[in-house]
């Protein structure tokens, strides 16, 4: 089967800093990576839809500035949180489509608490 | 636009109990229609997925769902639920000219022994 991973699985930093999270397709090439944020109890949440060698392409209400979206190589995207505040506590995850038409694999997930 | 509406953010069976969760969906194109389970701090894994022909959908760990066009529904069942079946689930619509999901706010089945 196909196995996305994420890194790191938990994270906590202070607030003002910056955190890199990373999402890799480990036995196949994603031709577009998705973004999501959870909130505790609550749905996922589209955030960006990246694809490799191209500019992400952010939902209505994220700011891209603040979530940084680098698709460098078909097997990996990377999300940075920048000036990471207490509200961007959340649950992050991430999934990558092998084909298109086919169904999205999900990554574990990335806990991040800014303190 | 698309949305997903799940009934019910908490459902309780009792073990060995028929599970049935309900999902209706918009869309103004014919759907993709997915099931997804997520543990406890994990990510999400698909259960079953609905894209064309049979109705009748079977998936993973013995559940199944129905697509229902005329009452726009997908809805999720298992005929005897496990302890291990305790979990979050979410249904999910995407149509193909994107990919994107569009998730439903989910629902938490507890298993009673």
């Amino acid at each position: 089967g196909a196995v996305v991973s994420q890194h790191p699985s938990w994270v906590i930093c202070k607030s003002g800093t910056s955190v890199k999270i990373e999402c890799r397709s480990l036995d196949f090439q994603a031709t577009t990576m998705f973004w999501y944020r959870q909130f505790p109890k609550q749905s996922l949440m589209l955030m960006a839809t990246s694809n490799e060698g191209s500019k992400a392409t952010y939902e209505q209400g994220v700011e891209k500035d603040k979530f940084l979206i680098n698709h460098a190589s078909l097997t990996l995207s990377t999300l940075t949180v920048t000036s990471a505040h207490p509200e961007d506590s959340s649950f992050y995850i991430c999934s990558a489509l092998r084909d298109r038409g086919n169904e999205q694999y999900f990554g574990p997930g990335t806990r991040l608490t800014v303190t | 636009a698309q949305s997903v509406t799940q009934l019910g953010s908490h459902v309780s069976v009792s073990e060995g109990a028929l599970v049935l969760l309900r999902c209706n969906y918009s869309s103004s194109v014919p759907p993709y229609l997915f099931w997804y389970v997520q543990y406890p701090n994990q990510g999400l894994q698909l259960l079953l997925k609905y894209t064309t022909g049979a109705t009748l959908v079977k998936g993973i760990n013995g559940f199944e769902a129905e697509f229902k066009k005329s009452e726009t529904s997908f809805h999720l069942t298992k005929p005897s639920a496990h302890m291990s079946d305790a979990a979050e689930y979410f249904c999910a619509v995407s149509d193909l000219s994107d990919e994107k999901l569009t998730f439903g706010t989910g629902t938490r089945l507890t298993i009673i022994p």
